[in-house]
């Protein structure tokens, strides 16, 4: 099956700092999509991507849509304490609603 | 802003019991979904449904699984006889229908076997 890996697996950076954090996947996605979830809740949708080489901003964050449709990745600028959390990037193909998600990449602010 | 809704939010049973998961999706969504999330692992689909019956289903979603839409507004994940393998968080989602169209989650039950 398709398997969709992230990296890195967790992250502990300062607040103030820029984050990075990517997909990739071992079969092309129509589409990419970034979500995030919080302790205790679903998953949240941050961003979508609908084509190749796409860059779609959503206030601090900002994802790209890789050209060859099997990566993406996801910054998040000037990050805050409520940008804690796991990130999940998930793929989708016209035709077959069902995402596939990643294996998550957790966020923790260092005091 | 619509939202998808679960319940109940916490659910145990035993081994073995009948346990039914209840779900509104989005009122003009068309598509529907069950998700499961192992402790710590990344979220896994179930089951996809539009149309009144089931579109797609992975190699979780076995004979003890099984979705309804009872009336216009509900969706539910029936599991038969849980087994402790089972205990996780059930996402439900919804979207509004193919292509550009991403799916919106519940908060998800947890389910507990004991």
């Amino acid at each position: 099956g398709q398997q969709l890996n992230q990296s890195p697996q967790s992250m502990f950076i300062q607040e103030g700092e820029d984050v990075s954090m990517n997909c990739t996947s071992s079969s092309i996605f129509n589409t990419w999509l970034w979500y995030k979830q919080d302790p205790g809740e679903g998953p949240v949708l941050l961003i979508a991507l609908y084509k190749a080489g796409e860059l779609t901003s959503n206030g601090r964050l900002t994802a790209q849509f890789g050209i060859t449709r099997k990566d993406s990745f996801l910054n998040i600028s000037a990050s805050i304490p409520s940008d804690v959390g796991i990130y999940f990037c998930a793929g989708q193909n016209f035709g077959n609603e069902k995402l596939t998600f990643g294996t998550g990449t957790r966020l923790t602010i260092i005091p | 802003e619509p939202e998808v809704t679960q319940t109940p939010s916490h659910q145990v049973t035993q081994m073995g019991q009948e346990v039914i998961l209840r779900c509104v999706p989005i009122s003009n969504h068309l598509y529907f979904y069950w998700y499961r999330q192992i402790l710590g692992q990344k979220v896994e689909f179930l089951v996809s449904f539009y149309n009144n019956e089931i579109s797609e289903k992975s190699e979780i979603f076995d004979d003890q699984f099984s979705v309804e839409r009872p009336d216009g507004s509900n969706f539910t994940l029936k599991i038969r006889s849980t087994k402790l393998e089972d205990s996780a968080m059930y996402f439900c989602a919804s979207s509004a229908g193919t292509g550009y169209s991403p799916l919106h989650f519940g908060n998800g039950t947890r389910l507990t076997v004991t």
